[in-house]
């Protein structure tokens, strides 16, 4: 049983839908993660939230847009998303040290038509 | 030059094996080391933290060699279930994590 949720698990969406991922965790975290994981490369950072502020964003295009309201919830809000954007989006929670492992969502499993 | 290569395999091992993945990592001043665990349309799990002086749990030992900047895995007695991807992650720090593409093993009855 994952102390982070995520949903939708599946979500397919045409280039000119918006739409939001959720990520919930009950971990007691402070770090929050977004990664976007794609066929036969590697797990790639897009944004990271601590104690709800943003201090990282690894050059992800506009059309991915990040809210983190509390410690507890961050969202993925998506427009006018690529072909190339299908991935496996996943969320990530940690303490707040460095050196603390992360423990992940199952993921979004996103499809763009 | 990628931040953290690992061999993509595949490793095909029968069961009771011994076998063993390499890891290497850029950044000279990276101060966190783990081995994560993911199967076939899962997240990553963490298996193991990997520690300077090495460390073992089960069947899993991970080694740490920070003069040549590599990491390794060593599991013992491969059994069905530890068929997975293993992903080797670095963290330089700041709660930024870099992950390798990951090796696949499948254990073979």
């Amino acid at each position: 049983e994952t102390g982070v949720t995520q949903t939708p698990r599946h979500l397919v969406m045409g280039m000119t839908n918006k739409k939001s991922l959720k990520c919930e965790q009950h971990l007691g975290h402070n770090a929050m993660y977004w990664y976007k994981q794609s066929a036969k490369k590697p797990l790639e950072l897009m944004f990271v939230y601590n104690f709800k502020e943003q201090t990282e964003n690894n050059s992800v295009p506009s059309r991915f847009s990040p809210e983190c309201p509390n410690s507890s919830h961050l969202f993925l809000h998506l427009h006018t998303l690529q072909p190339e954007d299908s991935a496996l989006y996943l969320c990530a929670s940690s303490q707040d040290r460095s050196n603390q492992p992360q423990h992940f969502g199952d993921g979004t499993r996103l499809s763009i038509l | 030059r990628k931040e953290v290569e690992q061999d993509p395999g595949p490793f095909n091992v029968p069961e009771g094996a011994t076998v063993a993945f390499n890891c290497t990592y850029s950044n000279s001043a990276s101060q966190s080391f783990f081995w994560y665990r993911q199967d076939c349309r899962k997240e990553p799990k963490l298996l193991m933290s990997v520690y300077s002086s090495g460390n073992e749990d089960g069947r899993f030992t991970a080694q740490l060699n920070r003069a040549s900047q590599y990491i390794s895995l060593l599991i013992r007695d491969s059994k069905l279930s530890d068929s997975a991807t293993y992903l080797c992650v670095v963290s330089p720090g700041a709660n930024n994590l870099f992950f390798g593409t990951g090796t696949r093993l499948t254990v073979i009855p």
